[in-house]
């Protein structure tokens, strides 16, 4: 089945200690990107890849790290979070061009 | 930021009515892609409208673009319990960035 996988689902930390949320695609698709959901802010995108090695930020990248060594994985990383980093994460994968995005299932992170 | 806002943010209706929800922009979009997501998924595309004043219709769904590309609306006829959940808009401005509205979350009242 054609899928975005994340994990976990909900996570609970606290200030300052590193996590890592994991994405990982299998239709091969070159693009990934993550997102972050907030009420009445919709979804903004934190960082994107074009391809392997190939990394750009979004709208809201600060605070944020990612990396892309293989094509199917795309992990976000929070090196020192911090609680307005509480929120929603969905990570999404797409062909080229306009094509529509795939997303996870999500990600409900609460830094306390 | 968003260059799309979506009104009205929410939208309460009576099962069986018809409703409508707008997506605006103050410039010319490239191109509209619609994303329901239900309560506690994630967001699903529903459609991409491309072509100044394009409609498109899903059974009881129908999208649209305006003639002069700054705006879209989603119009739901007949609503049912299973159209609950926040619909999105999103203009793709280029191959890499997908910008949304914040959402028009629907509730119905059975």
């Amino acid at each position: 089945e054609a899928q975005v996988t994340q994990n976990p689902r909900y996570l609970i930390t606290v200030t300052g200690k590193k996590l890592t949320v994991t994405c990982s695609q299998n239709m091969n698709h070159e693009y990934m990107s993550w997102y972050r959901q907030d009420p009445g802010l919709g979804l903004r995108q934190i960082y994107y890849s074009m391809n392997v090695e190939v990394t750009d930020k979004g709208d809201v990248p600060e605070g944020y790290k990612v990396s892309r060594k293989e094509k199917r994985n795309f992990p976000l990383i929070l090196e020192s979070p911090s609680p307005n980093q509480t929120s929603l994460y969905f990570c999404a994968s797409k062909r080229g061009g306009n094509s529509p995005l795939h997303f996870g299932n999500g990600t409900r992170l609460t830094v306390t | 930021g968003q260059q799309v806002m979506q009104i009205p943010q929410y939208q309460h209706v009576q099962e069986g009515e018809d409703f409508t929800t707008y997506c605006n922009s103050s410039t010319t979009l490239s191109n509209i892609q619609w994303y329901k997501q239900r309560p506690g998924g994630h967001p699903v595309f529903l459609i991409q409208l491309v072509k100044s004043g394009e409609v498109k219709k899903q059974k009881r769904l129908t999208f649209q673009f305006g003639e002069a590309k700054k705006n879209s609306s989603l119009h739901i006829t007949a609503t049912q319990t299973t159209d609950v959940g926040t619909y999105f808009c999103a203009e793709a401005t280029n191959d890499y960035k997908l910008s949304f509205g914040a959402g028009t979350t629907v509730t119905v009242r059975a």
